[in-house]
């Protein structure tokens, strides 16, 4: 099993820029998270969704947008990106909220 | 409103002394509570649950809830232990982490 898989793993956008990150679980997880990690602020959640079809905003939403139409991806959207959202993301999964999440390796985004 | 207080971004200590990462929160209800952590070039990955009471890697965490606490605890510190830690509490769907320390364990 490969667990939680992150696509791309480094990238540079200019302002303005758009893109997409994929996350992909193999493990029949029905909860996925969109999380972004900044010095000093700790882990902070942007996206989540608790089955395929659904999703919700976490607490920094602002300038993303997400869709799950698989229960295996849930892809993260910048369709705008600013310098505000260089970032390191995490995606994770889990069978149920009060279980272990399985994080990826990170995405490192980088906005010029 | 719930939230997760970790007062240290960085705790340094020696091999062999003892180690206490804390762990503040603010919760209405019954708290479920963890600690993430985070090795050098790893994934974040869980390292344990208030629920079940484990010893992992020779830490250990109660939770206190007259002091809403659930600090991470080891008695004797390695090198291997040097890591960036997270608390976590479960808020319903979904965890609300804190901002981490991150503990550097000196020869």
């Amino acid at each position: 099993n490969a667990g939680v898989t992150q696509t791309p793993k480094f990238r540079v956008l200019k302002t303005g820029q758009s893109m997409t990150l994929l996350c992909a679980q193999d493990m029949n997880h029905e909860y996925m998270y969109w999380y972004r990690q900044d010095p000093g602020m700790g882990l902070r959640l942007i996206h989540y969704s608790v089955g395929e079809g659904t999703t919700a905003k976490g607490e920094v939403p602002d300038g993303y947008n997400v869709s799950r139409l698989k229960k295996q991806n849930f892809l993260l959207g910048l369709e705008s990106a600013a310098p505000s959202q260089t970032s390191v993301y995490f995606c994770a999964s889990s069978y149920s909220p009060g279980d272990e999440q399985y994080f990826g390796p990170g995405t490192r985004l980088t906005v010029t | 409103a719930q939230r997760v207080t970790q007062p240290e971004k960085l705790l340094s200590v020696f091999k062999g002394a003892p180690v206490e990462l804390k762990c503040n929160y603010s919760y209405s209800g019954s708290p479920e509570l963890f600690w993430y952590v985070q090795y050098s070039r790893q994934r974040l990955q869980l390292l344990l649950r208030h629920i079940s009471r484990e010893s992992i890697k020779g830490f250990t965490a109660d939770l206190n809830k007259g002091e809403t606490s659930f600090h991470l605890k080891k008695p004797f510190a390695q090198e291997e232990d040097s890591a960036m830690y997270y608390c976590a509490l479960r808020n319903t769907d979904k965890l609300i982490f804190g901002t981490g320390t991150r503990l550097q364990v000196f020869p």
